[in-house]
């Protein structure tokens, strides 16, 4: 079964550093997603993309983020200077269509950010 | 504004039927999603219901919208102890692009 990957699984990196995580939509996936989840709350929206631009992003989605996707396979999300409010769990998803038409979004299994 | 509100725990015996509730605020929301996450996994697509629909179901699962109260449920009949897991209730204000998630209610099936 097709499936999004994530790498690395959990990250730490020091305050202030930059971080590149790292997913794999599934292949035939046009719409990609980026969420998080600050522990005990709730999962955010970060970020959509389609067609190699931004399709919609939320407040929390300022100039320290990014996302690329670099090649064919790959879809980044880069934070340039990490504070320690950035400590999360990232989730990547894709899917076929936009989300809402009566597609499902297929989120990766997450990669836990630590910053200190 | 959008927001989605859950109960964070619900701990159930074996066998019995589970009830999960969640409220939401965006009435232009096109689908509303459950999503069960296990441990160490991702957010796995359990069930969706168009916004015209009253009840759906799914085999164990049923689920119930109350579009005038913005209320969402989910019944999990017979639970299992492999039902154990995180529950995201989830809105897509406008239709398209995002999902607005709840907290999560986390469910504990014991024997």
């Amino acid at each position: 079964e097709p499936e999004v990957t994530q790498t690395p699984s959990h990250q730490v990196t020091q305050m202030g550093q930059e971080v590149i995580l790292r997913c794999v939509p599934i292949s035939n996936h046009l719409y990609f997603y980026w969420y998080r989840q600050i522990l005990g709350q709730k999962v955010e929206f970060l970020v959509s993309f389609y067609n190699n631009e931004i399709s919609e992003k939320s407040e929390i989605f300022d100039d320290q983020f990014s996302v690329e996707r670099p090649d064919g396979s790959n879809f980044t999300l880069k934070i340039r200077s990490t504070k320690l409010e950035d400590s999360a769990m990232y989730f990547c998803a894709s899917s076929e269509e936009s989300q809402g038409l009566n597609t499902e979004a297929f989120f990766g299994q997450g990669t836990r950010l630590t910053v200190v | 504004g959008e927001d989605v509100e859950q109960s964070l725990f619900l701990s159930v015996r074996e066998g019995d039927s589970s009830v999960i509730n969640c409220t939401y605020t965006d009435s232009s929301s096109t689908y509303l999603y459950w999503y069960k996450q296990e441990p160490g996994a991702g957010l796995q697509l359990l069930t969706y219901i168009f916004s015209n629909m009253d009840m759906k179901q799914d085999q164990r699962l049923t689920v119930l919208l109350n579009k005038k109260d913005k209320h969402l449920s989910l019944r999990i009949a017979d639970t299992q102890t492999g039902d154990s897991a995180i529950y995201f209730c989830a809105e897509s204000p406008g239709g398209y692009n995002k999902l607005i998630f709840g907290a999560g209610t986390r469910l504990a099936v014991h024997p």
